[in-house]
């Protein structure tokens, strides 16, 4: 059981690129979300889904885009990626309220 | 406007001793509390968590307090060990159409003094 697992796990994008952050699990969780965690700030929900083939917005959608098109994978798409990117990223799933996350991708923009 | 807010950045303590660890919350429709865990360059990991339809919730060395009225809990841990350092986000989430959601505080860091 791996549980949650997020590729890359470190990346350097230029201003104006896109990239595409992936995230598996397989606890055959119907809930995944991801965030993203700014220095010494908290966990800001960007997306999440309650199964295959729905997502919905959380708090800071802007930049970002997600498909679901199966249980195990929720992978986020950075367009056009900006400064203002730069952040650690984490993927998480749960059955309902308690979520086990990924190691996370630390992803800066220059 | 913060719904849920952890107001100490940082707490040190010595090992052996206790570690109590706040968090503060707004929105009345919070029903379910959770704690989670994180080291450096890793994952949060889940703690303890609480239903709204109790007060306390215990697990080893790891105590979860609610006051709904104060719309206040509380993380005990007892006694801190140097492992324990680490920072502890508060959550918190509904029931019903937002259920698996959750909103997180800025989150505690934790030092356990040996």
């Amino acid at each position: 059981n791996a549980g949650v697992t997020q590729t890359p796990k470190f990346r350097i994008l230029k201003i104006g690129q896109s990239m595409t952050l992936q995230c598996t699990q397989d606890m055959n969780h119907n809930y995944m979300y991801w965030y993203r965690q700014d220095p010494g700030m908290g966990l800001k929900l960007i997306y999440y889904s309650v199964g295959a083939g729905i997502t919905d917005k959380g708090e800071v959608p802007n930049g970002y885009n997600v498909s679901r098109s199966t249980t195990e994978d929720f992978p986020l798409r950075l367009e056009l990626a900006a400064p203002s990117q730069t952040s650690v990223y984490f993927c998480a799933s749960s059955y309902y309220n308690e979520q086990f996350f990924g190691p996370g991708t630390r992803l800066t923009v220059l | 406007d913060q719904q849920v807010k952890q107001n100490s950045p940082s707490l040190s303590v010595q090992e052996g001793r206790i570690s109590i660890l706040n968090c503060d919350y707004t929105n009345s429709m919070f029903d379910y509390f959770l704690w989670y865990k994180k080291y450096p360059a890793e994952g949060p990991t889940f703690l303890i968590s609480i239903s709204s339809i109790k007060d306390k919730n215990e697990d080893g060395r790891f105590t979860v307090f609610l006051n709904k009225s104060a719309k206040h809990l509380s993380l005990h841990i007892v006694p801190s060990q140097p492992g324990d350092s680490a920072v502890y986000f508060c959550a918190a989430s509904e029931y019903g159409t937002n259920a698996g959601k959750s909103t997180f505080g800025d989150g505690t860091t934790l030092t356990v003094k040996p």
